[in-house]
């Protein structure tokens, strides 16, 4: 099956900083990323959906300006919170569809903790 | 745009009985319906999907049924294990590139 892999696994940080998550489609291309974001508990929530070579489509209440997303190659598409505070700890999860039939493969998960 | 809920949101049953989890709908132009099994702090993971051509799909000890006119589906597990204690989402989306819209999630317990 396709794999897509999310780096960091976790990451640690001070409030105010910035922090990037990326992920990768190692065995296909994937023109249409999507990032999810989940709290402990809780269902995936869309944040955005990613097209290579374009800007991204935002979900309602999605700040653009906070969750910055640049899908600039076919296999790599990176998400960053901005100016992270401690409400935007979470377990963020890309995905990527294969060849356009609606199923998605995921990346393991990046897990942010901001002090 | 699409609305899945899922129910129930927990489910304990005993370990060989059988397991069952219910969504629906709203966008009756979905037709492509996943589900996906997620362990604790791990990535979900494709158990079984299904697609608008057809009513009921068997993998194993899993099944999914769809009905289009009700606007519903469920997932089926039989003879349940251990293994199987999870969260479980039912998903749905217009197949393509389009996005998928996941319901609440099931937390099922499978006790020994």
């Amino acid at each position: 099956g396709a794999v897509v892999s999310q780096h960091p696994s976790w990451v640690i940080c001070k409030s105010g900083t910035s922090v990037k998550i990326e992920c990768r489609s190692l065995d296909f291309q994937a023109t249409t990323m999507f990032w999810y974001r989940q709290f402990p508990k809780q269902s995936l929530m869309l944040m955005a959906t990613s097209n290579e070579g374009s800007k991204a489509t935002y979900e309602q209440g999605v700040e653009k300006d906070k969750f910055l997303i640049n899908h600039a190659s076919l296999t790599l598409s990176t998400l960053t919170v901005t100016s992270a505070h401690p409400e935007d700890s979470s377990f963020y999860i890309c995905s990527a569809a294969l060849a356009g039939l609606g199923e998605l493969f995921f990346g393991e998960g990046s897990r942010l903790t901001v002090l | 745009g699409e609305n899945v809920e899922q129910h129930p949101s927990t489910l304990s049953v005993q370990e060989g009985d059988s397991a069952v989890i219910k969504c629906t709908y709203s966008d009756s132009a979905s037709n492509y319906f996943p589900w996906y099994k997620q362990e604790l702090g791990k990535r979900p993971q494709l158990i079984i999907d299904i697609r608008s051509n057809v009513g009921e799909k068997k993998d194993q000890r899993i099944a999914v049924t769809l009905n289009k006119t009700a606007k519903h589906f469920s997932l089926h597990i039989t003879e349940t294990q251990p293994e199987d204690s999870a969260v479980y989402f039912c998903a749905a989306n217009r197949g393509g590139y389009q996005k998928v819209t996941f319901g609440t999630g099931t937390k099922l317990q499978v006790i020994p």
